[in-house]
């Protein structure tokens, strides 16, 4: 059964902190998408990782790619509250489409 | 603007009545799918199309149907819904590794 696991699954912390979500996946697709989704809302596509040691980096946030380790992470540097959401990561993209992970509920106090 | 729509953006229906949710890209993409999101457990495919006439299923099918009849349009089919069916839906189409979503359809089955 092809996976895509992501810890933690709810995360508090405060602003101006660091933390990193893991994203691990079974498939060999070695293409990794992270999104961001706000209540109510539809997903924001944040990175699109498609090669072995990709690393794309946003304002705060920065995702990398180990597809030997099947591994992908989100780090969230000196976080603010305007980034509290639910972040998903997800893998595929090819004909079979995406499998997600079930999704980490971010939220940031001040 | 390149986007994805979905209507209706809230539905709330009775058991046994048939429904249709239709998505339409402005992108002439030839990939579109279908996904549910349910609390917990992030998106799951339903059903997807790599192009006109060409559909398949996805990870959970069950009670769906569609169809690809032109490229811009991808409706999903309920015959006849039942409450485990309430949940949020999202309408995708893509060209290479990017995604673009919809904004959601909310369907409540009573």
């Amino acid at each position: 059964e092809l996976k895509v696991e992501q810890n933690p699954l709810f995360l508090s912390m405060q602003e101006g902190k660091n933390y990193t979500i893991y994203c691990n996946y079974s498939t060999t697709s070695d293409r990794l998408y992270w999104y961001r989704q706000d209540p109510g809302k539809s997903l924001e596509s944040l990175f699109v990782l498609l090669s072995n040691g990709a690393v794309k980096q946003e304002g705060r946030l920065m995702a990398s790619l180990d597809t030997k380790a099947r591994l992908s992470t989100l780090h969230i540097t000196a976080a603010v509250h305007d980034l509290s959401a639910t972040y998903f990561c997800a893998d595929g993209g090819g004909a079979d489409g995406l499998t997600f992970g079930k999704g980490t509920h971010l939220i940031i106090q001040p | 603007e390149a986007q994805v729509t979905q209507n209706p953006r809230y539905l709330i229906t009775v058991t046994g009545k048939k429904l249709t949710v239709t998505c339409s890209q402005n992108m002439n993409h030839e990939y579109m799918s279908w996904y549910r999101q349910d609390p917990g457990l992030g998106l799951r495919q339903i059903y997807y199309s790599m192009n006109v006439e060409v559909t398949d299923k996805g990870d959970v099918p069950e009670g769906y149907k569609v169809s690809r009849k032109e490229k811009r349009n991808f409706p999903l089919i309920l015959e006849s819904p039942s409450p485990n069916q309430t949940s949020l839906y999202f309408c995708a189409s893509s060209l290479g590794a990017e995604q673009y979503f919809g904004p959601g359809t909310r369907l409540t089955v009573t």
